[in-house]
């Protein structure tokens, strides 16, 4: 049974710093894995789509990293700023087309 | 209207109440979703229609019952809801099961 994993549950730090999230996963035989993001209250923005068959996505200050051999993904945010506070989750579709979400990471970016 | 729209916002009803919610999806795609969000848990996948067609029901208690007339409406009937059904309801559509979903904004779905 796939199960998906997202920690730190919270993460704050300064304006301007660059950060990582993580994701890992159980099992490697995905189709894709989806970072979004969702503010408070709010539903959820579709930030990067990893195919299986990619190792990285790139938007703006935003870059995803796909391995599925250790069944990890990553989130880097460069030069965050406080608009970036939200709660970041990754989601995988397995092979058989079911969707499992992480928890999510709490972000905050201070002032 | 673009993407993915939800009526309504909010809704607070009682346990014996009837009420539905509503997901319309602008984007011309084939398949919809339904996700409960309660605090400090996973994103719970509810019901899956593509095509129109029910395709996946993660045992969902009866008292939620989803319909989808078509493509780009898709509902979520309640009855006799129980408090700990209270939570975030969110829709979802995409081209095909397996590729980007794209949500709307959320029914906050208080039970009293």
């Amino acid at each position: 049974k796939q199960e998906v994993t997202q920690i730190p549950a919270a993460l704050s730090v300064p304006e301007g710093e660059n950060l990582v999230l993580n994701c890992s996963f159980t099992d490697s035989a995905i189709y894709n894995l989806q970072w979004f993001r969702q503010d408070p209250g709010k539903g959820l923005t579709s930030l990067l789509l990893i195919q299986s068959s990619q190792r990285e996505q790139t938007s703006g200050r935003l870059n995803a990293s796909l391995d599925k051999s250790s069944g990890r993904s990553t989130l880097y945010i460069a030069a965050s700023q406080p608009g970036d506070s939200a709660t970041y989750l990754c989601a995988v579709v397995n092979r058989d087309d079911k969707i499992i979400f992480g928890k999510g990471t709490r972000l905050h970016i201070l002032p | 209207e673009t993407g993915v729209t939800q009526t309504p916002r909010h809704l607070v009803m009682g346990m014996t109440n009837k009420k539905s919610l509503k997901c319309e999806q602008h984007l011309g795609h084939n398949a919809m979703y339904w996700y409960k969000q309660s605090a400090k848990k996973p994103l719970e996948l509810m019901f899956v229609y593509s095509l129109e067609e029910r395709v996946e029901n993660n045992s969902v208690p009866s008292r939620f019952s989803p319909e989808c007339p078509n493509s780009s409406h898709l509902f979520l009937h309640l009855h006799t809801l129980q408090p700990e059904d209270s939570a975030l309801y969110l829709c979802a559509s995409s081209q095909g099961g397996s590729h980007e979903q794209y949500f709307g904004p959320g029914t906050r779905l208080t039970v009293t």
